[in-house]
């Protein structure tokens, strides 16, 4: 059962456009958010993230909004850069126990194109 | 910064064969993970460490062991390595209270 989803593996965009990236989640129990990039070979790196009790987060060029009635979240990233161009991991946390783990999508690649 | 390593970039051992993964952050964490990712799949954890010679099983625990003998360094055990195992390994850490866990930058384990 995928309590995560990303459900774009890809996505391509032009350089100066806006990527937006989005999650779905099915445990409404989830309240913590976070969106990981990944380049090949390399370990994911945390971006940004976004409490439950906020339905936005800005930092920079990168912005995490928030829908928690629709359980759906999305990274937009403006303007788009070519070294953006990595895969993406949104990641979820629930309370108490469940706050050691994180649970991910599988991932969409962005391809930001020059 | 916090600094995640890993003793090995790439790796190639034979089928039961038994592998150790070593990992070693400097930031002194208490909790430290581990995962595996795999193409379609993303990333899965193996198990994780919330304190020394404190272990819990994550989702994907069989065919695994780990160890956590001082704070800053958390190892997996394949035991009988078997091709199925063939994967990227990732070791993360977190400070306790956070959410955030620092990647290091992956084993890449092949297994023939």
């Amino acid at each position: 059962d995928q309590q995560v989803k990303q459900n774009s593996p890809s996505l391509s965009v032009q350089e100066g456009r806006i990527s937006i990236l989005n999650c779905d989640y099915t445990n409404s129990m989830f309240d913590y958010f976070l969106w990981y990039k990944k380049y090949p070979a390399e370990g994911p790196t945390f971006l940004i993230s976004i409490s439950s009790i906020k339905d936005k987060n800005e930092d920079g060029r990168f912005t995490v909004f928030l829908n928690k009635s629709a359980k759906h979240l999305s990274l937009h990233i403006v303007p788009s850069q070519p070294g953006d161009s990595a895969v993406y991991f949104c990641a979820a946390s629930a309370p108490g126990a469940g706050s050691y783990q994180l649970t991910f999508g599988k991932g969409t690649k962005l391809s930001v194109i020059p | 910064d916090v600094k995640v390593t890993q003793s090995s970039r790439y790796l190639v051992k034979r089928t039961g064969e038994k592998v150790f993964l070593e990992c070693v952050q400097d930031m002194d964490h208490e909790n430290m993970f581990w995962y595996r990712q795999d193409p379609g799949l993303g990333l899965r954890l193996i198990y994780f460490s919330y304190d020394v010679k404190m272990k819990e099983k994550g989702d994907i625990p069989e065919g695994y062991s780990v160890s956590r003998e001082k704070k800053e360094r958390f190892s997996l055990i394949l035991e009988s390595a078997s091709t199925n195992q063939t994967s990227m390994y990732l070791c993360a850490s977190r400070s306790q209270g956070r959410y955030e866990q620092y990647f290091g930058p992956g084993t890449r384990l092949t297994v023939t």
